[in-house]
């Protein structure tokens, strides 16, 4: 089946580093990608996607590109704050079928930002 | 805009008891629903998906006795945990989807932290 793996954490950066959170996905239709940030004690917070090959995301300075020949979505950013401490999901939406729709996420990376 | 309202966000109570949460969306018509539950340091498990109108489709492994979902409009579910045991304490969300298809992103409620003691 359809899944999503990404990079194990914790990653802890300073201030202004730059920030890669790799993510790759296997899956047997078309999906659509997903990042989510997750703050302490809260829901899931969409902080971008991408629909289709080559698409890039992008919110808040953090981009991702729709690799369909790498199958990855790694999330970048040039420059981390410390308010983006979180932890990040990278998720798939399958593309066709009964469970079109349905979220496949990944175990998610925690980032810690020092100042 | 895409607001999801999701309450309560902290329960305690005594094993035994039921408990309600709601998942409203406030600004846009949820076609569909999702529940998931979060245990800690982990990923989201996806319990069920909820249809306004229609029955839940549980994911399997999922008891639909013990977690009953009610999606009785676009803007509102409830999932009732039935007589709750301490195995039952964690991490509820909610997340609220408008239109079908899979670019659709879910958005989500801000969780339920369920504690049964």
């Amino acid at each position: 089946g359809d899944s999503v793996t990404q990079m194990e954490g914790p990653v802890t950066l300073s201030e202004e580093a730059f920030l890669t959170i790799n993510c790759t996905y296997t899956a047997t239709g078309y999906p659509s990608l997903f990042w989510y940030v997750q703050y302490p004690g809260e829901g899931l917070q969409l902080l971008l996607k991408a629909t289709k090959a080559d698409d890039k995301g992008s919110n808040k300075g953090f981009e991702a590109t729709y690799r369909k020949e790498t199958t990855s979505f790694h999330l970048e950013k040039g420059s981390v704050q410390v308010s983006d401490s979180a932890v990040y999901f990278c998720a798939l939406s399958e593309g066709y079928g009964g469970s079109q729709g349905n979220l496949i996420f990944g175990k998610g990376t925690k980032l810690s930002v020092k100042p | 805009g895409a607001v999801v309202s999701q309450h309560p966000s902290r329960v305690i109570c005594k094993s035994g008891t039921s408990v309600k949460i709601e998942c409203r969306s406030l600004d846009f018509q949820a076609t569909t629903m999702f529940w998931y539950r979060q245990f800690p340091k982990q990923s989201l498990m996806l319990m069920a998906t909820s249809n306004e109108g229609s029955k839940a489709t549980y994911e399997q492994g999922v008891e639909k006795d013990k977690f009953l979902i009610n999606h009785a409009s676009l803007t509102l579910s409830t999932l009732t945990v039935t007589s709750a045991h301490p195995e039952d304490s964690s991490f509820y969300i909610c997340s609220a989807r408008t239109g079908t298809g899979s670019s659709q992103p879910q958005h989500f409620g801000d969780g339920t932290r369920l504690s049964i003691l």
